[in-house]
């Protein structure tokens, strides 16, 4: 079935650092792919989207590069910032039963410090 | 708009007893879900519906039952708690309209324990 992988935080970076999260799936067909952020205390938000293969989905300075040949989409962003601290989540979409649901990945928290 | 509400925040229940746990969206969208959170699993579907009458069981509706009278309103209600019920629950909504490359809005979402 279809599936989402994604690496295990905590992730601790310094402000201004660079951020790699790493993001693969396993999927039939050519599902379009999701980072959502959680911030402390809130609901899911989509940060960045993309539908096809080789779409790069960017927002805020975070981007991810849909690579279809190695099934991955890794979030990236060159400078992080204290605000930036939250949990990452990785998704696909899946139809099934005629409704487009999203598959997450378990998460990765991510903590900013000055 | 509001977006998306839940109510209540957080709640706390003795095992066999039932709540129902309220969604609501403003956005006029037909597709709403429920997904529970837990810690190392992401968030896992629970149930969802593509309008108002519909509706379907996703990964995890075990325990759990839903219905949808109006647009608006997606309600669901867990009928004799249990202690692994424990979690944050999450309503979300979407237009249902671009196969599958949609924005999910979620709500801010209820975390639940059960004793």
């Amino acid at each position: 079935g279809n599936s989402v992988t994604q690496m295990e935080g905590p992730v601790t970076l310094s402000e201004e650092a660079f951020l790699t999260i790493n993001c693969t799936y396993t999927a039939t067909g050519y599902p379009s792919l999701f980072w959502y952020v959680q911030y402390p205390g809130e609901g899911l938000q989509l940060l960045l989207k993309a539908t096809k293969a080789d779409d790069k989905g960017s927002n805020k300075g975070f981007e991810a590069t849909y690579r279809k040949e190695t099934t991955s989409f890794h979030l990236e962003k060159g400078s992080v910032q204290v605000s930036d601290s939250a949990v990452y989540f990785c998704a696909l979409s899946s139809i099934s039963g005629g409704y487009n649901k999203l598959i997450f990945g378990a998460g990765t928290r991510l903590a900013v410090h000055p | 708009n509001a977006g998306v509400t839940q109510t209540p925040k957080f709640q706390v229940l003795k095992t066999g007893q039932s709540m129902t746990l309220q969604c609501a969206q403003d956005m006029n969208h037909e597709y709403m879900s429920w997904y529970r959170q837990d810690p190392g699993m992401g968030l896992r579907l629970i149930h969802y519906s593509v309008g108002a009458g519909i509706t379907d069981q996703g990964e995890v509706p075990n325990g759990y039952n839903v219905s949808r009278s109006t647009t608006e309103d997606f309600p669901l209600r867990l009928l004799s708690a249990a202690p692994s019920q424990t979690s944050v629950y999450f309503c979300a909504s979407s237009t249902g309209l671009a196969g599958g490359r949609e924005t999910q809005y979620f709500g801010p979402g209820t975390r639940l324990l059960v004793l």
